[in-house]
């Protein structure tokens, strides 16, 4: 696709229980990155991906979340026994490859997660 | 402390304002810096990567100063569209980048 894809782009769940949340980088795009956005702050780094392995997961709060990565391409964030606190938007960005600032990273518009 | 701090605002500007906002870093071995703009509920999206030697992209300028850890943006002539969030954002090691909380812009007619 022309850019990143992340579904759904809205969620609500029920305390407790588990989501998935998906990233479709841009195609070609070797590196991928989740990021957490609360209310009135920055987006928040949860880990980043290169290739199929994650070269930085030291943002994942606790080991309720984990991501996956396993062909190389999509992503799925996967939160378990969810908490009223992870309730934010989750977004994806993709880049061309590692080492590349000068275009910096390329966002998808983001799951809107809530949790009641 | 926060990584990256900026002024949250809102700075409330009159059509063809000239707005500055400021930005300070905590990490001395932050590799790169850039300024994103992110409008209401949408996604950030990268404005203009910030050099030592200042970079100017139209009614844009930006400034870092490594010393100081000190990064700015100067927006001239601001335009009703200009209103928005804008993240001053650091990347460290590896590719991760660090986002300030972000400065409110809001111009008037």
């Amino acid at each position: 696709g022309a850019g990143v894809s992340q579904t759904p782009s809205n969620k609500v769940t029920e305390k407790g229980k588990y989501v998935e949340l998906r990233c479709d980088p841009i195609s070609g795009h070797t590196a991928l990155y989740w990021y957490r956005q609360s209310l009135g702050q920055g987006p928040e780094f949860l880990i980043y991906f290169q290739g199929t392995g994650a070269a930085d997961d030291s943002g994942l709060p606790n080991d309720r979340f984990f991501a996956v990565r396993p062909e190389g391409s999509v992503s799925t964030l996967k939160i378990q026994r969810t908490e009223r606190g992870d309730s934010a938007v989750y977004l994806c960005a993709s880049s061309s490859n590692a080492g590349d600032s000068y275009d910096g990273y390329t966002f998808g518009s983001g799951t809107r997660l809530t949790v009641v | 402390r926060k990584e990256v701090e900026q002024d949250p605002g809102p700075f409330n500007v009159p059509e063809g304002a000239t707005v500055a906002f400021n930005c300070t870093y905590s990490n001395s071995a932050s590799q790169s810096f850039f300024w994103y703009r992110q409008d209401c509920r949408k996604e950030p999206k990268l404005l203009m990567s910030v050099y030592s030697s200042g970079n100017e992209d139209g009614r844009f300028t930006a400034q870092l100063n490594r010393a100081s850890q000190y990064i700015s943006l100067l927006i001239r002539d601001s335009k009703l569209s200009d209103s928005a969030t804008y993240l001053c954002v650091v990347q460290e090691y590896g590719n991760k980048l660090v986002f300030g909380a972000g400065t409110i812009l809001r111009v008037k007619s």
